[in-house]
């Protein structure tokens, strides 16, 4: 069975550009789920889709950051435009359903850095 | 709010010598905790979930135990591919998502 799949995988852009991330999640996983990993820290939820609803969008900076999940499959998050403190791993995990306590799995991330 | 601490931050250990890492957690009424491992450059890598006081599991030589305040994941004669950052991350059982709420890890190291 193929994992969760991110691109890119590394992003080096300078602060004020703007960028986009792309995450395709485990065939059949409902719910899907963007993380961000500060270097040294553990990841921190920014938004959880249920389908291509938003259940919760809480931790998310929506000044400069958003997220879509047009067709209930992949996702994108867009940063716009980007800040130094934004530099960090981007993370996309799925899991099976939303009810319940289901284990999440996560991709490989994209290493973003901003100069 | 919920919260996560793991202890220690950082532990070397030498190729069979056994030891235990912590994770302390407070929550609103707990839903699961899970660990996860995370090499460099990679995703996390779920490991275990743990649902109620004095549930255990095992994987190979990895053992996690659960209490009503803290878990304990026992690692037994590690090997050198034990080496990665362990995370633990708790799920409240209120409100409509799955948040994992996460520490900000234990990097272990083992050498030969």
């Amino acid at each position: 069975e193929a994992g969760v799949a991110q691109s890119p995988r590394y992003k080096i852009i300078e602060k004020r550009q703007s960028v986009a991330f792309w995450c395709n999640p485990i065939s059949g996983h409902a719910t899907l789920y963007w993380y961000q990993q500060i270097l040294g820290q553990g990841p921190k939820l920014l938004i959880q889709f249920q389908n291509n609803g938003v259940v919760d969008d809480s931790q998310l900076p929506k000044d400069r950051f958003s997220a879509e999940r047009l067709k209930g499959v992949d996702s994108t998050l867009k940063i716009q435009p980007a800040k130094l403190e934004d530099s960090a791993v981007y993370l996309c995990a799925s899991s099976l359903r939303l009810a319940g306590s289901y284990e999440q799995y996560f991709g490989p991330g994209t290493r973003l850095t901003v100069t | 709010e919920d919260q996560v601490t793991q202890s220690p931050e950082a532990l070397r250990l030498q190729e069979g010598e056994s030891s235990s890492l912590n994770c302390s957690y407070t929550v609103s009424g707990l839903r699961g905790l899970f660990w996860y491992r995370q090499d460099p450059g990679k995703g996390p890598e779920f490991l275990f979930t743990l649902y109620s006081a004095g549930e255990e599991k095992e994987k190979e030589r990895l053992k996690a135990t659960l209490t009503k305040k803290e878990s304990f994941l026992h690692i037994t004669a590690p090997k050198p591919e034990d080496s990665a950052t362990y995370l633990c991350a708790v799920q409240a059982a209120e409100g409509g998502g799955n948040k994992l709420t996460f520490g900000t890890g234990t990097q272990l190291k083992v050498e030969l």
